[in-house]
């Protein structure tokens, strides 16, 4: 079955510092990624999405690319804030969203001042 | 716009009680919603898929006598834990199916069986 693998956490990082969150996934068709954050005691929000290989997503300058090559949708941001300390999830749905979300295991990050 | 809520938002009952959570779309009516649970430090998982006016479709593994989905009209599903047990402790998020085919969550229910 479908399945999303992303790194391992927690992650720490000074203010500023350079992020990336590394996640692969397997999947029969061609389906839709998405990364999801959930900051401390609040539901999950959709950070970005892409549909089709080669699409890049992007908000509040976060990005990831959708490599059908390597199955992979890293997230990075070039300079990160204490703000951004929140679960990221990685999913994917094998249609453009309206299917369930297929999780990985999220990854914590902590930016420290 | 888009906004699921919750309620309630944690919920603490003896063990052989039912528990009803609710789910609703605030803003935008949702044909499809989906059940999620979050054990500690883990990722979400698939409970059950809640079509509007029909039977809920349930994943393997998931008791359906058990955790009862009603989705009633297009703003509203509620997820009822019969019998609740300790080991039904956890994280219960639902989402709501959106435009653009985008799930939006809800802010999670935390339920502990004691």
């Amino acid at each position: 079955g479908d399945s999303v693998t992303q790194m391992e956490g927690p992650v720490t990082l000074s203010e500023e510092a350079f992020l990336t969150i590394n996640c692969t996934y397997t999947a029969t068709g061609y389906p839709s990624l998405f990364w999801y954050v959930q900051y401390p005691g609040e539901g999950l929000q959709l950070l970005l999405k892409a549909t089709k290989a080669d699409d890049k997503g992007s908000n509040k300058g976060f990005e990831a690319t959708y490599r059908k090559e390597t199955t992979s949708f890293h997230l990075e941001k070039g300079s990160v804030q204490v703000s951004d300390s929140a679960v990221y999830f990685c999913a994917l749905s094998e249609n453009s969203g309206n299917t369930p979300l297929v999780f990985g295991k999220g990854t914590r990050l902590s930016v420290i001042a | 716009g888009a906004v699921v809520s919750q309620h309630p938002s944690w919920v603490i009952c003896k063990s052989g009680t039912s528990v009803k959570i609710e789910c609703r779309s605030l803003d935008f009516q949702a044909t499809t919603m989906f059940w999620y649970r979050q054990f500690p430090k883990q990722s979400l998982m698939l409970m059950a898929t809640s079509n509007e006016g029909s039977k809920a479709t349930y994943e393997q593994g998931v008791e359906k006598d058990k955790f009862l989905i009603n989705h009633a009209s297009l703003t509203l599903s509620t997820l009822t834990v019969t019998s609740a047990h300790p080991e039904d402790s956890s994280f219960y998020i639902c989402s709501a199916l959106g435009l653009q085919e985008t799930q939006y969550f809800g802010p999670g229910t935390r339920l502990l069986v004691l």
